[in-house]
């Protein structure tokens, strides 16, 4: 059963910071990986998406990488503002007998101190 | 585009009643869509997986007599929460999946909705 592990579960950052999120998953045979924005009470926003082919992705100040062999991930978020505060989750997909699921981590909540 | 949209955004019920919740993809038709549910503090756990025009597959542990999925067209699939008690009391998040397995495959998930049973 793939299990997806994020730390820190919290992080307070001074505006400007650069900082990195990990997010490590215990099956490497893996379909892709989301990060995903929440803010408290409300849905989720995609960030960006990585298949496992591939090694990374970018998104303005945003650069998520994968190495899918060591079960690991991370989100690099650049020049932090307090905007960026919010919970971030990682979500492993999986796929195979005509189905596909997401299994998420349990999130990094994020505070950008201005 | 991929915008999703759930109504009701919250719902009080007493308990007993039943409650459904609506997940509609606006812009894309999706031949498949999740429910997932949330504790506070907690990640998201997926509850059930329908595909358009059949059977809803629950996740173990998931009672798909409480839970009942309807998947009845392309943009438009419901939750309905039987007998609701208050430990159904959560956060209810839907999502539609596009592309398939030789595509870009990505889920789009709706806003969410908040159920408080009293």
């Amino acid at each position: 059963k793939q299990e997806v592990t994020q730390i820190p579960a919290a992080l307070s950052v001074p505006e400007g910071e650069n900082l990195v999120l990990n997010c490590s998953f215990t099956d490497s045979a893996i379909y892709n990986l989301q990060w995903f924005r929440q803010d408290p009470g409300k849905g989720l926003t995609s960030l960006l998406l990585i298949q496992s082919s591939q090694r990374e992705q970018t998104s303005g100040r945003l650069n998520a990488s994968l190495d899918k062999s060591s079960g690991r991930s991370t989100l690099y978020i650049a020049a932090s503002q307090p905007g960026d505060s919010a919970t971030y989750l990682c979500a492993v997909g999986v796929s195979g007998a005509g189905s596909y699921q997401l299994t998420f981590g349990k999130g990094t909540k994020l505070s950008v101190i201005p | 585009g991929a915008v999703v949209s759930q109504h009701p955004s919250w719902v009080i019920c007493k308990s007993g009643t039943s409650v459904k919740i609506e997940c509609r993809s606006l812009d894309f038709q999706a031949t498949t869509m999740f429910w997932y549910r949330q504790f506070p503090k907690q990640s998201l756990m997926l509850m059930a997986t329908s595909n358009e025009g059949s059977k809803a597959t629950y996740e173990q542990g998931v009672e798909k007599d409480k839970f009942l999925i309807n998947h009845a067209s392309l943009t438009l699939s419901t939750l309905t929460v039987t007998s609701a008690h208050p430990e159904d009391s959560s956060f209810y998040i839907c999502s539609a999946g596009t592309g398939g397995y030789s595509a870009v495959y990505e889920q789009y998930f709706g806003p969410g909705t908040r159920l408080t049973v009293t």
